[in-house]
């Protein structure tokens, strides 16, 4: 079975920071990531994904991800932060063929302070 | 314009009772599904829906019954609640067909349910 792992529970950075948050993933054949960002009291937004091709995949909000097989990782990376990325990030796979589920990992969250 | 809405946002309730969360999608997707986030935030699947079909049902409760009424529909009824069923749930939706539109689903904002 597909399980992803985020290995950082909280991360805090200064606005204008660059950032990177880990995902790492366990699964059989070419799998299927994403990133999702949930605000406070908000529900899930999707940031990006990769099927295939391009491993370096770019996202909304200046975010980008890298698709690094080698290394069973999809981390995610963004230049400089702005105050209003603080939220919930959650890395994801999904199994493709008739089963649609998304396999989510804990999440990290992301504290900016000024 | 919300493409994917849940009703009630907000729903407090006492054990025992029976309660529904309602959502809808407005994106003429014909899969749904219903994800659990607990206190930790760990979100975790439920049940999925393929016109009008459950094609996924994870370890739930029986006390846990979605209904489809409609592709545009998945309503999600809860039974003789119990404290460990407050969380907050997520309806999702995506289309069936296409190697990557079948993949990408869409949240609706959630519905926090406290059992008190």
């Amino acid at each position: 079975a597909q399980s992803v792992t985020q290995p950082d529970i909280h991360i805090t950075v200064s606005e204008g920071a660059s950032l990177e948050l880990r995902c790492n993933y366990s699964y059989g054949a070419t799998p299927y990531l994403f990133w999702y960002v949930q605000s406070p009291g908000q529900g899930l937004q999707l940031l990006l994904k990769y099927f295939s091709g391009d491993t370096l995949v770019q996202g909304i909000k200046g975010f980008e991800a890298e698709f690094k097989r080698s290394q069973s990782s999809f981390n995610l990376r963004k230049p400089s932060v702005h105050w209003s990325d603080a939220a919930e990030y959650f890395c994801a796979v999904a199994h493709g063929g008739s089963n649609y589920k998304l396999t989510f990992g804990k999440g990290t969250l992301l504290t900016v302070n000024p | 314009d919300t493409a994917v809405s849940q009703t009630p946002k907000y729903l407090v309730t006492q054990m025992g009772n029976d309660k529904s969360i309602k959502c809808e999608q407005n994106l003429g997707h014909d899969t749904m599904y219903w994800y659990k986030q607990d206190s930790k935030k760990f979100l975790k699947i439920m049940f999925s829906y393929n016109n009008k079909e459950l094609i996924i049902n994870e370890t739930v409760p029986n006390r846990f019954s979605p209904k489809s009424p409609d592709k545009a529909h998945l309503n999600l009824h809860i039974n003789s609640l119990e404290l460990g069923d407050s969380a907050v749930y997520f309806c999702a939706s995506s289309h069936s067909q296409g190697r990557i539109a079948k993949n990408i689903q869409y949240f609706g904002a959630g519905t926090r349910l406290s059992v008190l």
